[in-house]
């Protein structure tokens, strides 16, 4: 079993929808949660990051986590064209060494 | 802002050659990494570095060694190339006192074995 799980979609929504994307994970050592972006034939960027449990927001992106679940959730409202990535969950314990999901596809129609 | 620069964006190269990939950054980060991104297998951590000279291997490190003569520069090396390492290859970097500010990414290099 793989330390972090994610749906690789690929997933498409109308321009202006509510997306949800979701991973889910088995190290429970794991403090800091993370979610890339990345573009076509680009490397990943950070979007956000959440230490521990609870919400975090930053303009339409809101980032979850439930350790009690071991679940991490990203939220995109109001879902533009240019929000069209794949987006990569990542854990880390106390360690430098992160642990990213395999990415879930993205598309927003317009 | 840090940035990672990858020396070849594309990159072919014939069974058996030897190969370099070549890492730069620009922000005397102690931390370096080198993944692989095939599609339905995510990232996978080949090797790392916490330090110069200093390398430790991954999770699939087999066929691939790598080279940190100097803190800002983090070489990948397939000694002999074969086609299951065709792959887009990712170097990052990471300053270990902010583990929360994550990896910074190169652009990746896509190589192809023939």
């Amino acid at each position: 079993q793989k330390e972090v799980e994610q749906d690789p979609g690929p997933l498409s929504v109308p321009e202006g929808a509510i997306v949800s994307l979701n991973c889910t994970y088995s190290n429970s050592a794991f403090q800091y949660f993370m979610w890339y972006r990345q573009y076509s034939r680009k490397g990943p960027e950070l979007l956000m990051y959440t230490y521990s449990s609870g919400n975090k927001e930053d303009g339409r992106f809101t980032a979850q986590v439930d350790k009690s679940s071991k679940y991490i959730s990203l939220f995109i409202r109001d879902s533009q064209p240019s929000d069209s990535a794949t987006y990569l969950c990542a854990m880390s314990g106390s360690a430098s060494k992160i642990i990213f999901g395999s990415g879930t596809r993205l598309s927003i129609r317009p | 802002d840090v940035k990672v620069t990858q020396s070849s964006r594309y990159l072919v190269k014939r069974t058996g050659e030897k190969v370099f990939l070549e890492c730069v950054q620009d922000m005397d980060h102690e931390n370096m990494f080198w993944y692989r991104q095939d599609p339905g297998l995510g990232l996978r951590l080949i090797y790392f570095s916490y330090d110069v000279k200093m390398k430790e291997k991954g999770d699939i490190p087999e066929g691939y060694s790598v080279s940190r003569e100097k803190k800002e520069r983090f070489s990948l090396i397939l000694e002999s190339a074969s086609t299951n390492q065709t792959s887009m290859y990712l170097c990052a970097s990471q300053t270990p006192d902010r583990v929360v500010n994550g990896y910074t990414f190169g652009s990746g290099t896509r190589l192809t074995v023939v």
